[in-house]
């Protein structure tokens, strides 16, 4: 079975600063999804950003980036320039790419604070 | 854009009570995905549809059942309920093998 980790239940960075997110995973399989979903207070699950196993090149959405180290079974998010806004819960997830088994498998959780 | 809808946002029930979560995915979203995130954990995956087959079975309690109707809302049916099952319930939807995007949740709380 696949699992996720986030060795940093909580981090802080002051406002306009950059901040990277640590995950790891353990998987048997060569193909596969990463992604990072935040969660503020509202609870509401959003997508931050998408990597597929296959793509060496680093996923990026704006402000927020990824480090893929498949290899060493790496993904770490960075947010830079960062604002008040993105301070909420980060969770990384990990999906298989065999069909029939789409299910998220979610890490613990990162709680961000943004130090204005 | 449309997002995922779930009704009700929050429920409250009596132990041994059933509760009825419902899930209006995105148009044209072809699977359906619940999860269950207990207070101060990470979102565990309960079970999913695709087409209105099963697709997938996570640690459901056998006191829980879904399904998937002609119109692709999902519904799961939780019976019996205990103190434990108080959580936020999430329902995603996807289209294949994109990105899940996640509803609001069901607050349930069982006194």
């Amino acid at each position: 079975a696949q699992t996720v980790t986030q060795s940093q239940p909580e981090m802080s960075v002051q406002e306009a600063e950059t901040v990277t997110l640590s995950c790891t995973y353990d998987t048997s399989e060569s193909d596969y999804y990463l992604f990072w979903y935040k969660q503020p207070p509202s609870r509401q699950m959003i997508l931050v950003i998408r990597q597929e196993a296959y793509k060496q090149q680093n996923a990026t959405e704006n402000r927020f980036s990824v480090n893929f180290q498949k290899a060493a079974k790496s993904f770490s998010l960075k947010i830079s320039d960062s604002q008040l806004g993105d301070a909420a819960m980060y969770f990384c997830a990990y999906r298989s790419a065999t069909q029939g088994a789409q299910k998220l498998v979610f890490g613990q959780g990162t709680r961000l604070t943004i130090n204005p | 854009a449309a997002g995922v809808i779930q009704s009700p946002r929050h429920l409250i029930k009596e132990k041994r009570e059933t509760a009825t979560l419902k899930c209006y995915p995105i148009p044209r979203h072809d699977t359906v995905y619940w999860y269950q995130q207990g207070p101060g954990q990470d979102p565990q995956f309960l079970i999913s549809f695709y087409e209105k087959m099963q697709s997938d079975k996570g640690s459901i309690p056998d006191r829980f059942s879904a399904q998937q109707f002609s119109d692709y809302h999902s519904e799961l049916n939780m019976s019996s309920l205990e103190l434990g099952d108080s959580a936020l319930y999430f329902c995603a939807s996807s289209l294949t093998h994109l990105e899940q995007y996640f509803g609001p949740g069901t607050r349930l709380t069982v006194t």
